[in-house]
């Protein structure tokens, strides 16, 4: 079974751009969270979707926000990039709910820099 | 305010030796505590997956304890090899929020 896969895996940026991040979940997982990973703050959840719908959020500003596919696909999208906002992010996938007892597959990350 | 803390924040051990990491949380109510291992520049692995009803679990040469009145969990690993150099991320699942709490993380060495 394949694994969660994200692209792109590397990416640099301006101040003031855009970004789009994808993530596809192991295939049958219906939960997809996000999370950003800096070596200041550590994992800090962004939010997580299910069944297309986001079920719950972390403390971030507007300017990020995700969708999820009805193939659970999803993407994560930061407008307005600050430098703050480089860092590794983390999407992961399964079966249930994500702060549940099934386990949470990870994916490798999207390293994104801004400059 | 429902925290996760770890310590050591490092460590340094000798291939072949134990060594036990520690959290603490305050995450109340609780529902669940995983363990992590986390490489570097890739995603973090589950190691384990804890209830409260669950004292004990063991993954391989990883065993995690639970003591849910106390609020502290461990992380044992036995006859370290080098390849145990990680990360190690002990997570809390908050009931009632349906949140994950995560703590800072322990960075573990092993020389040969």
């Amino acid at each position: 079974k394949a694994g969660v896969t994200q692209t792109p895996r590397y990416l640099i940026k301006t101040r003031g751009q855009q970004v789009t991040l994808s993530c596809s979940p192991i295939s049958g997982h219906r939960s997809v969270s996000w999370y950003q990973q800096t070596p200041g703050q550590g994992l800090q959840f962004l939010f997580e979707y299910f069944s297309e719908t986001q079920r719950n959020k972390g403390n971030f500003p507007g300017r990020f926000s995700g969708r999820q596919f009805s193939n659970s696909r999803s993407e994560m999208n930061v407008s307005t990039l600050e430098l703050g906002d480089s860092a590794l992010y983390l999407c992961a996938s399964s079966l249930g709910r994500g702060y549940g007892t099934d386990t949470q597959y990870f994916g490798p990350g999207t390293r994104l820099t801004v400059l | 305010k429902n925290q996760v803390e770890q310590s050591p924040q490092s460590l340094i051990i000798l291939e072949g030796k134990n060594c036990t990491l520690q959290c603490n949380y305050t995450v109340s109510p609780f529902s669940n505590l995983r363990w992590y291992k986390q490489d570097t520049g890739r995603g973090p692995v589950s190691l384990t997956i804890m209830t409260f009803s669950e004292n004990t679990k063991s993954n391989g040469r990883y065993t995690a304890t639970l003591d849910a009145d106390t609020k502290q969990s461990s992380l044992h690993i036995t006859a370290s090899q080098l390849s145990d150099s990680a990360s190690y991320i002990c997570v809390v699942s908050e009931e009632y929020g349906n949140k994950l709490v995560f703590g800072a993380g322990t960075i573990l060495r092993v020389k040969s």
